[in-house]
């Protein structure tokens, strides 16, 4: 079925630093993919989506390109801020189901 | 408001003693959620709701997990006879359509503790 594996965390980086969080999928046909966001103390948010291959979502400065020749969908900012310390979840829609499949999360703090 | 709400959003209990989470979906959005995400763990879905459909409870840990919505709206996942281990934030989504790919939109979560 399908799933996503996600880069173990924690990542810590300096602000203004370039951020890369992989993520793969393995997956029947192609399947929206999409990236939420967990701020401390808040709940999960939806921070971009792609709904066909070689779509590019992109919001806050994010961005993740759909590449289905490397069945990848990482995540990007060129240069994060403090703001953006949080938890980042890959996910996916299971196959026939009526849920999401999440990766585990990567926690990201970003130092002054 | 316009988001989904859950309450409370603490919860703590004793072992044994059954509890009940409340979630308030999008006015208007037909699918509901309940997912857990334990500590250092990724987010496990336990059931979904759509309209007046008969809701997919695959997801559900043990018989000890139950969920209800009411007149497609709110709805209520009750945990009888808590264990340890149902220590967790309780998740709510909701989705505008039945298709698995639209957006959910999440709530701030029941932080739950069973002592």
């Amino acid at each position: 079925g399908n799933s996503v594996t996600q880069m173990e965390g924690p990542v810590t980086l300096s602000e203004e630093a370039f951020l890369t969080i992989n993520c793969t999928y393995t997956a029947t046909g192609y399947p929206s993919l999409f990236w939420y966001v967990q701020y401390p103390g808040e709940g999960l948010q939806l921070l971009l989506k792609a709904t066909k291959a070689d779509d590019k979502g992109s919001n806050k400065g994010f961005e993740a390109t759909y590449r289905k020749e490397t069945t990848s969908f990482h995540l990007e900012k060129g240069s994060v801020q403090v703001s953006d310390s949080a938890v980042y979840f890959c996910a996916l829609p299971l196959t026939g189901a009526n849920n999401l499949f999440f990766g585990t999360g990567t926690r990201l703090t970003v130092i002054p | 408001g316009a988001g989904v709400s859950q309450s409370p959003s603490n919860k703590v209990t004793e072992k044994g003693k059954d509890v009940e989470l409340r979630c308030d979906p999008i006015s208007g959005h037909t699918a509901l959620y309940w997912y857990r995400q334990s500590l250092g763990q990724g987010l496990e879905f336990l059931i979904y709701f759509q309209g007046n459909s008969a809701p997919d409870k695959s997801g559900l840990p043990s018989d000890r997990f139950s969920a209800e919505r009411t007149g497609g709206s709110v709805s209520t996942l009750t945990i009888q006879r808590t264990q340890q281990e149902d220590s967790a934030v309780y998740l709510c989504a909701s989705s505008s359509r039945r298709e698995y790919q639209e957006t959910q939109y999440f709530g701030p979560g029941t932080r739950l503790l069973v002592l």
